[in-house]
């Protein structure tokens, strides 16, 4: 089974700054990731795929990128609406998905 | 526009079973995709159970093999978890999500969790 870790656990970032959150995989998993976005109280959102395509209707300033183990998310101007949690998900073997514990990115 | 919704006891006794059903509306299960559920302890991660497909072929997270079963029935466009012999561990909010596959080519097929219910909040207490 892959572990995904990511880091920090926590990053503080201040309003129209860069925020930049990791994800590590414990082996190979080419370019089989995705991230989200989940908000208190709300459903996780799907923002990205295939580790860099965004999903319909995600704003430019989310980005993805990586392959292999080693992958990023950047946002790249953060809005007030952005703060959250984020969590990478692999499906390198589509029929055993494992999710990242998370990073929750707090007003700075 | 594809619209999941779970629903369910909210509480269930230690050792008994568990059993959420999701009705998908907007979309029809024999169409294709795989339909999974995923479950999230109060102020942590997110867990995928299993998965399945509308022919009835279903993969699960091997942590929770044992104890699950999910079924679908795409005469009501509706699928089920159980899961059995709950223990408080298993407190949670379940949710039904699709899992939509995006082909880009024959050998690059990315899966993705599209589209979520709203969550269902399950407590395992006597």
């Amino acid at each position: 089974e892959i572990v995904l870790t990511q880091s920090p656990d926590t990053l503080s970032v201040s309003p129209g700054e860069r925020a930049t959150l990791s994800c590590r995989a414990s082996e190979s998993i080419s370019s089989n990731l995705a991230w989200y976005q989940q908000k208190p109280g709300q459903t996780p959102r799907l923002l990205i795929y295939g580790a860099s395509t965004r999903a319909t209707g995600i704003p430019a300033r989310f980005s993805g990128s990586g392959s292999g183990t080693e992958f990023t998310l950047t946002i790249s101007s953060l809005q007030s609406e952005d703060f959250a949690v984020y969590y990478c998900q692999e499906y390198n073997n589509w029929s055993l998905i494992t999710f990242g514990q998370g990073t929750r990115l707090d007003i700075k | 526009q594809v619209q999941l919704q779970e629903s369910g006891p909210g509480l269930v006794k230690p050792s008994e079973t568990l059993s959420l059903t999701c009705r998908v509306s907007g979309y029809s299960i024999s169409s294709g995709y795989y339909w999974a559920w995923i479950r999230q302890p109060p102020g942590k991660g997110l867990e995928w159970i299993g998965s399945i497909y509308h022919s009835g072929s279903t993969y699960y997270n091997p942590s929770l093999k044992s104890r699950v079963t999910i079924s679908v029935d795409a005469s009501k466009n509706q699928y089920s978890l159980n899961l059995r012999s709950v223990t408080a561990a298993d407190t949670a909010v379940y949710y039904c999500v699709r899992l939509r596959s995006v082909v880009v080519t024959v050998e690059d097929i990315h899966y993705c969790f599209d589209s979520w219910g709203q969550g269902s909040l399950v407590t395992v207490s006597s």
